[in-house]
Parts: structure tokens; sequence; C-alpha cells
């Protein structure tokens, strides 16, 4: 099967620490892999997309930034949380049509 | 960017009703997904259906991609089916590399 895991499922940080999710699929090669954020539990927002290791376009400009160190590996990093970076994010893969979206790490910037 | 619009904001049912949402967006796709976000935040995907009509269940969509709407028919709602729900859609122009937009969703609740 073609598993998207995230890490952590949720996490509390402090304004002006750093920041590190992860997320890794299973089951399949060199797939298209997507960071969403949703805040306020409505719509989803695009923020980073990578077609291949290393490769990495922003959608938005913002305190985020994305790598891929690895095939099936899509990290998400800041150097300094803001308030504003609180959400919800999810990771996703593009398959041949369909995008599948990984359970979410639920951040709160306090 | 495509404009995905997605009405009602909101919809209260009582259990056994049926309910219909829509989902109109700007412009050609080649990609329409319907999805439901459950209390756990995880999106399960319904629909892919860029256009046509699916059943599976309960559930049932349409798009007429033409008339540039999709509709997402529930029948029978059952509690289990509250939760907010998604269009997605990857315009047909360009080079989008399978890049989704969102509507704001249809928040479903259905009360026993």
């Amino acid at each position: 099967s073609q598993t998207i895991h995230q890490w952590p499922a949720t996490l509390v940080q402090p304004v002006g620490s750093p920041l590190s999710l992860e997320c890794t699929v299973e089951g399949t090669s060199n797939p298209n892999l997507y960071w969403y954020r949703q805040a306020a539990g409505r719509g989803l927002q695009l923020l980073f997309y990578s077609v291949g290791i290393g490769q990495i376009s922003s959608e938005v400009p913002q305190n985020l930034s994305a790598s891929r160190p690895q095939d099936r590996q899509f990290i998400l990093s800041s150097k300094k949380l803001l308030l504003s970076d609180s959400g919800f994010y999810l990771c996703a893969r593009g398959g041949a049509y369909e995008q599948y979206f990984g359970p979410g790490t639920r951040l709160t910037v306090t | 960017g495509i404009q995905v619009e997605q009405s009602p904001p909101d919809l209260i049912l009582q259990e056994g009703a049926n309910s219909t949402l829509r989902c109109n967006f700007s412009d050609s796709v080649n990609n329409l997904q319907w999805f439901h976000q459950n209390p756990w935040g995880q999106l399960i995907n319904l629909f892919y259906i860029p256009s046509g009509t699916k059943q599976n269940g309960r559930l049932s969509a349409t798009t007429v991609a033409t008339e540039r709407y999709s509709l997402l028919y529930i029948s029978s709602s059952q509690t289990t089916d509250s939760g907010v729900y998604f269009c997605a859609v990857r315009g047909a122009g360009g080079t989008s590399y399978g890049k989704l937009t969102f509507g704001q969703g249809t928040i479903l609740t259905v009360h026993p």
C-alpha cells in the first residue's frame, strides 16, 4: 500500500523556536509531494511542492522552507516560528490521477 | 489562478435526510476531487471526478466540466457523515505539477 506518515502528530512550540515536520511515503517511487496548511479549520493552502529529490517550489512567501533529502521524504522547516505559523499541516503525494493525504501535524505556536 | 467556490458553507441535517453540496470553479480542470475531513483532521478521498457521474454507496457525484461545476449528493445521511467536505481542482492549463486548489469547504452537521 502507499502510506503517508507524518511526524509528529501534534506539536506546541514557543515563538522564535525552530521547526521540523517530517513526511515519509511508502510504496511508491519518485512521487510528487506537497505540503499544505489549513488554518481555522477551513480551506487548504498549498505551501510547497516537489517533483524530485532536491527540487522544491514555493507557492507563497513565508517563514517556512521545505527540503526533500530522499525520494520518499519531505521536510517542512522554520528557523524561527511566528504565531501565524500555527495550523494543521498536511503532506500529500500525487498519484496518477488523485492526491492522497497524510494524517497531518497540528502545530500550535505559543 | 483558478478559483473554487463551495456552497453552502454550513449545512445542518436530521439523520436520514438527503443533501446536495455544490462546487463551482472558474476555469477548465483536468482533476477534481471531493474529500471528507473527519473530526481528527484526516482527509478522506471520496471521488476523483473531473467529468461524469460516479456513485459509491450513499454518496454520488456529478461533474459538468463544460459548465464548470460539480455536485456531491449524500442520501440517507448518518451522524458519521458529519465533518467538512472539500472540493479541490487542478487547472487544465499550463504546468501545474498536480497542484490542487481547494474550496473553503462545507461544514455538514447531521443530528440524530
